[in-house]
């Protein structure tokens, strides 16, 4: 069970738009630690998608985009590709853990 | 960006030790916190240790507070992960990964590719 909860999949169409969302509590998300969301390609490295809940790094195209609201935060992603086809996960800092905390991953599929 | 490079994985049998290590290039690897982050097979991220830069400050997950242990060596660009007492649930692979922003606001903008662990017997 993972303190960050995400929906197990997502899906959508080429062109369309799709949010994964990212559930957390009052020692995390709720605390005002900020969310990073981190994208995994089948058989490789998780790679930085979105940090500090809405920045983007450098080579990221802007049709990632993230936010955070009280306990959540969630990923948006539009214009969908067949190449976005992969897991996603969200991560924060937990206080009553006193360390990193991770979400348990979302597989998104492009219909 | 730099690049992470992760090695000592392999098949260990339950109850014995390992070290894994981490070489690092492409950065200055001493000015930067550095965590491993383990994913068993078909199973999601999982944070195990980070280690300050100056390798001053440990900490560890819950899961592996006083079997592992984090370390590095500035004056090698390496990072370690001493492993005791292993079980079947320590099975996975574990990722070198560099530690961005500061404080509680981290995350992970580097990541190795990773050393698969498995335990059994």
């Amino acid at each position: 069970q993972s303190v960050l909860t995400q929906p197990p999949s997502v899906s959508g169409a080429p062109g369309q738009r799709v949010t994964i969302s990212c559930t957390g509590s009052s020692s995390n998300i709720g605390a005002g630690y900020h969310v990073h969301w981190y994208r995994q390609l089948p058989g490789t490295a998780p790679k930085l998608l979105i940090y500090g809940n809405t920045n983007r790094p450098s080579g990221v195209p802007d049709r990632f985009s993230g936010s955070r609201s009280g306990t959540s935060a969630s990923l948006a992603i539009s214009g969908l590709q067949a190449e976005d086809e992969a897991d996603y996960y969200c991560q924060s800092y937990d206080s009553g853990l006193s360390g990193s905390v991770f979400g348990g991953g979302t597989k998104l599929t492009v219909l | 960006q730099g690049e992470l490079v992760e090695s000592g994985g392999g098949v260990v049998q339950p109850g014995r030790s390992l070290r894994l290590s981490c070489a690092a290039s492409g950065f200055t690897f001493r000015n930067y916190d550095m965590d491993w982050v383990r994913q068993a097979p078909g199973k999601g991220l999982d944070w195990v240790a980070v280690i300050t830069y100056d390798g001053r400050n440990k900490y560890y997950a819950d899961s592996v507070k006083g079997r592992f242990t984090i370390s590095r060596d500035n004056s090698k660009n390496t990072l370690y992960l001493q492993l005791n007492s292993l079980s079947a649930e320590d099975t996975a692979v574990y990722h070198c990964v560099r530690g961005g922003g500061s404080g509680t606001d981290r995350y992970f903008d580097s990541w190795g590719q990773g050393t698969l662990l498995t335990v059994s017997s």
